[in-house]
């Protein structure tokens, strides 16, 4: 398919681990956005990137919390030392000037 | 006070109906206006794009914008069992690459 895809799909880990997940934006996106969406509610604005760089990443929680696209296509959300309170669904969105965001299925965080 | 507003719901409405949501939100600045569509484990689905105040029509759907009064409309006709799922609003001020603000969603269930 040619939409945006993420991978895993379920991430279970324990408290205090090392977690990466990854976004595949829609092929000829220039711009990448991570959302976190926690139960009963919308998705909440993490960071977004421009090309390689992230442009605006006032979203990002704390330092924890980092997000790279290194060739401007995939890109992966890292979060050091989890917290339960990290648990969600984390959700990668592509887009070009002048349409909305397309997301992908999103990646559900579990942390027991 | 959140920057967006929807109701949660959950919404039901009979099968055929005319179905409305809405938002409001405070923040003068926003010109882009977007509805999705998330079913249950799923990620969001863009179903409009407008920009500033007006209406636009898409098959079944309608959305409305009245920026002087802050308010976002999304209406339904002859609603269908398949519509059932979660409506977000989101909002933006740049139809470029800039984060979306998102409502919380309103479930709605449309009964046969």
């Amino acid at each position: 398919g040619a939409g945006v895809s993420q991978t895993p799909s379920n991430k279970v880990t324990e408290k205090g681990k090392y977690v990466e997940l990854r976004c595949d934006p829609i092929s000829g996106h220039t711009a990448l956005y991570w959302y976190r969406q926690s139960l009963g509610q919308g998705p909440e604005f993490l960071i977004y990137f421009q090309g390689t760089g992230a442009a605006d990443d006032s979203g990002l929680p704390n330092d924890r919390f980092f997000a790279v696209r290194p060739e401007g296509s995939v890109s992966t959300l890292k979060i050091q030392r989890t917290e339960r309170g990290d648990s969600a669904v984390y959700l990668c969105a592509s887009s070009i000037t002048g349409t909305g965001q397309f997301f992908g299925p999103g990646t559900r965080l579990t942390v027991l | 006070q959140k920057e967006v507003e929807q109701d949660p719901g959950p919404l039901s409405v009979p099968e055929g109906a005319i179905v409305s949501l809405n938002c409001t939100y405070s923040n003068s600045a926003f010109q882009y206006f977007m509805w999705y569509r998330q079913y249950s484990r799923k990620g969001p689905e863009l179903l409009m794009y407008t920009y500033s105040s007006g209406n636009k029509e898409d098959g079944r759907f309608t959305a409305q914008v009245d920026k002087s009064s802050k308010y976002i409309s999304l209406f339904i006709r002859d609603s269908q069992p398949s519509d059932s799922a979660t409506y977000l609003c989101a909002m933006s001020d740049s139809g470029g690459y800039q984060k979306v603000t998102f409502g919380t969603g309103t479930k709605l269930q449309v009964i046969p």
